[in-house]
């Protein structure tokens, strides 16, 4: 039974088109979170959600932009997407996080392969 | 800044050979974890290792955490050609909800 869905798993957009990316959990996991993965690299974090807490990394460009309505579904929002930002995008749940001293596992969803024309 | 080094980056072997893949860090993680992902799909978790010195075997990979959880290796016993996929390591921080991933190791398994 899948736990972590995403869709599309393949998205094409044009250059500065703007592209929401979706994913949802069956988990009721309290913590998601979107990655960046370009080829044969490790995944980047681009931010994650706490609950309703939203955390954004540091080096994530404004261009990115994240929307967690509910508890289930979570979605990524390129506002004007580059050739560089044509990537694997990772969706990821846990309970309640790593952070002090826990060990909840993260859930990986299958992706979404973005292509930018 | 937490780093996790994998090594080796690549690493292409005949099938029923042995292999080791590292991971190595400065800093301290409260657990670590191990993921294999094949092309076009998102990572799928192999184990979680929790106490410093601990051995986790499933099948024929065998997982140590480092007695001060700040390394690990993934032991596997006879490759097979199912095993090819990327390998990554990734650290749980003791300060925060996110995992530190490693750099990844390409494992390709030939008949």
């Amino acid at each position: 039974d899948a736990m972590v869905i995403q869709n599309p798993r393949y998205q094409v957009t044009q250059f500065g088109k703007p592209v929401t990316l979706s994913c949802s959990q069956t988990l009721n996991h309290n913590v998601m979170y979107w990655y960046q993965q370009k080829s044969s690299q490790a995944p980047k974090l681009l931010f994650h959600y706490y609950d309703k807490d939203f955390n954004n990394e540091a080096d994530t460009p404004d261009n990115f932009q994240s929307r967690r309505p509910n508890t289930s579904f979570c979605f990524l929002d390129i506002r004007s997407p580059g050739l560089g930002d044509a990537a694997m995008y990772l969706c990821a749940t846990s309970r309640d996080g790593t952070g002090q001293g826990r060990t909840d596992t993260q859930y990986f969803g299958p992706g979404t392969r973005l292509t930018v024309l | 800044t937490q780093l996790l080094e994998q090594s080796p980056q690549f690493l292409s072997i005949q099938e029923g050979e042995n292999l080791t893949v590292y991971c190595n860090s400065s800093s301290v993680f409260s657990s670590l974890q191990w993921y294999r992902q094949e092309p076009g799909e998102g990572p799928v978790l192999l184990v979680t290792v929790v106490t410093g010195g601990e051995v986790k075997k499933l099948k024929r990979l065998t997982f140590q955490f480092g007695d001060a959880r700040k390394d690990s290796s993934l032991h596997i016993t006879a490759a097979q050609p199912g095993d090819t996929g990327l390998y990554l390591c990734a650290g749980a921080s003791y300060n925060t909800d996110k995992l530190i991933f490693g750099t990844g190791t390409r494992l390709q398994v030939f008949p």
